[in-house]
């Protein structure tokens, strides 16, 4: 089946650095992945739609400066949370659509904590 | 806009017994499809269920089964023999466009406790 990978699961970094987060499509191709953020005990919020080749489209409320969307390749899409602050903490979690008639496929999601 | 309610935050079960998780949807467009997602602990969500819009029959997945009313807008998450391993966070999501379409909106979440 297909199959998203998001890398790191878990991250911890100091105020003010910026982290980097992977999402891969792994054995298919995803043209668009979208990106959500969820806080603990909350429902998914979609963040971002990632879209191959040209520049993310943003959820209203969302800062672009603050999460650099890049989705460089068919594959791969990174998400970078730059000046992380200790509210920037949450599980961040990322998926794709491997085809036409296929549900949404997640990866398993990252833990970011800011300190 | 589309929206997800669900109005049990949290639910319990006994083993092996069957559980409705309830899920209404408001939305305007006319087609859409209706999604049922499994959070364990770990984080990770996993794909249970799809119903489109247009679907005459009620969607079926080994145990799980949607109980679509179209006419109520609610598309209720029914798990037959419930098992330990089912303990988790039950989110609906509903899509717009067709069958498998983007822009999910995910509802505020059930957690499932199954009793041994």
């Amino acid at each position: 089946g297909a199959v998203v990978s998001q890398h790191p699961s878990r991250v911890i970094c100091k105020s003010g650095t910026s982290v980097k987060i992977e999402c891969r499509s792994l054995d298919f191709q995803a043209t668009t992945m979208f990106w959500y953020r969820q806080f603990p005990k909350q429902s998914l919020m979609l963040m971002a739609t990632s879209n191959e080749g040209s520049k993310a489209t943003y959820e209203q409320g969302v800062e672009k400066d603050k999460f650099l969307i890049n989705h460089a390749s068919l594959t791969l899409s990174t998400l970078t949370v730059t000046s992380a602050h200790p509210e920037d903490s949450s599980f961040y979690i990322c998926s794709a659509i491997p085809a036409g008639d296929s549900p949404l496929h997640f990866g398993n999601g990252t833990r970011l904590t800011v300190t | 806009a589309q929206k997800i309610t669900q109005t049990q935050p949290g639910m319990f079960v006994q083993e092996k017994e069957a559980v409705t998780l309830d899920c209404t949807y408001d939305t305007s467009d006319p087609s859409y499809g209706l999604f049922w997602y499994k959070q364990p602990s770990s984080g990770e969500m996993i794909f249970l269920i799809y119903q489109g819009s247009y679907d005459q029959q009620n969607a079926t997945e080994g145990r799980y089964s949607l109980n679509f009313q179209k006419a109520r807008k609610s598309a209720n998450l029914v798990i037959s023999a419930s098992q330990l391993g089912d303990s988790a966070m039950y989110f609906c999501a509903i899509s717009r466009g067709g069958n498998y379409g983007q822009n999910f909106v995910f509802g505020p979440g059930t957690r499932l406790s199954v009793l041994p």
